[in-house]
């Protein structure tokens, strides 16, 4: 089954750009979505956004401009980068494979997440 | 704050039944699907229930998602200690543009 797992620094200056990695095993990245989530520490689960390999991408507003993705296919990796980063970035950040659903107007959106990689926390600071 | 709005914790005896609330609007549980997650501690959270009330192979009928209007619930039957932990749902929020969550609510097993 396909499995998931994120890696990257775990400290990130601020202002700075945090760049992660998802590599995905027993499945290709170029045959799903993929997703970012993040859960800050002490708060709730934070959709940063999804993509293809081939660039189709989704992004959460209140993260837009600030988000870059990639895809390696012959790693079967997918990318994030956050630039200008805070202290509110500080968050363990998960990969997931998404599932969408399209609506009668043909319109796709994210549906659910699974599985999920373990996670990597990364804290923004000097 | 969260968008998606569940209590902060819940807690009943092992073999007892309790419920999940997860209160939203009409932009976003109202009229799309709604998904939960388990997060146990230590572990990445797990899928529990999509589409309001699927479950997914290997998840035991223990597990019930419903959805009424601009609520959803997860039930959890037949309690184990190992059920200990915190409760994610989840839904597209078509007025945000994005996938909401609700702030997670942790489970104890008494």
């Amino acid at each position: 089954q396909v499995q998931l797992q994120e890696s990257g620094p775990g400290l990130v200056k601020p202002s700075e750009t945090l760049s992660l990695t998802c590599t995905v095993s027993g499945g290709s990245i170029t045959s799903y979505y993929w997703s970012w989530i993040r859960k800050p520490p002490g708060k709730g689960l934070e959709w940063i956004g999804y993509m293809y390999f081939s660039g189709n991408t989704k992004w959460n507003p209140s993260l837009r401009g600030r988000v870059t993705t990639s895809a390696d296919t012959s790693k079967n990796q997918f990318s994030l980068r956050l630039n200008s980063v805070t202290a509110a970035d500080t968050a363990v950040y998960y990969c997931a494979r998404v599932v969408r659903y399209s609506d009668t107007s043909g319109q796709y959106y994210p549906n659910w997440f699974a599985p999920w990689g373990q996670g990597i926390l990364v804290t923004v600071s000097s | 704050q969260s968008v998606l709005t569940q209590p902060p914790s819940v807690s009943a005896a092992p073999g007892q039944k309790v419920t999940i609330s997860c209160s939203g609007r009409s932009s976003n549980i109202g009229n799309n699907y709604v998904s939960w997650y388990q997060q146990l501690p230590g572990t990445a959270p797990k899928l529990l229930i999509y589409d309001n009330n699927v479950r997914p192979s290997g998840i035991p009928d223990r597990f019930s998602g419903s959805k009424s209007g601009t609520s959803a619930t997860l039930g959890i039957t037949g309690l184990q200690t190992g059920d200990e932990g915190d409760y994610y749902c989840g839904s597209w929020d078509r007025s945000l543009g994005s996938v909401v969550f609700g702030g997670g609510t942790k489970l104890t097993v008494l």
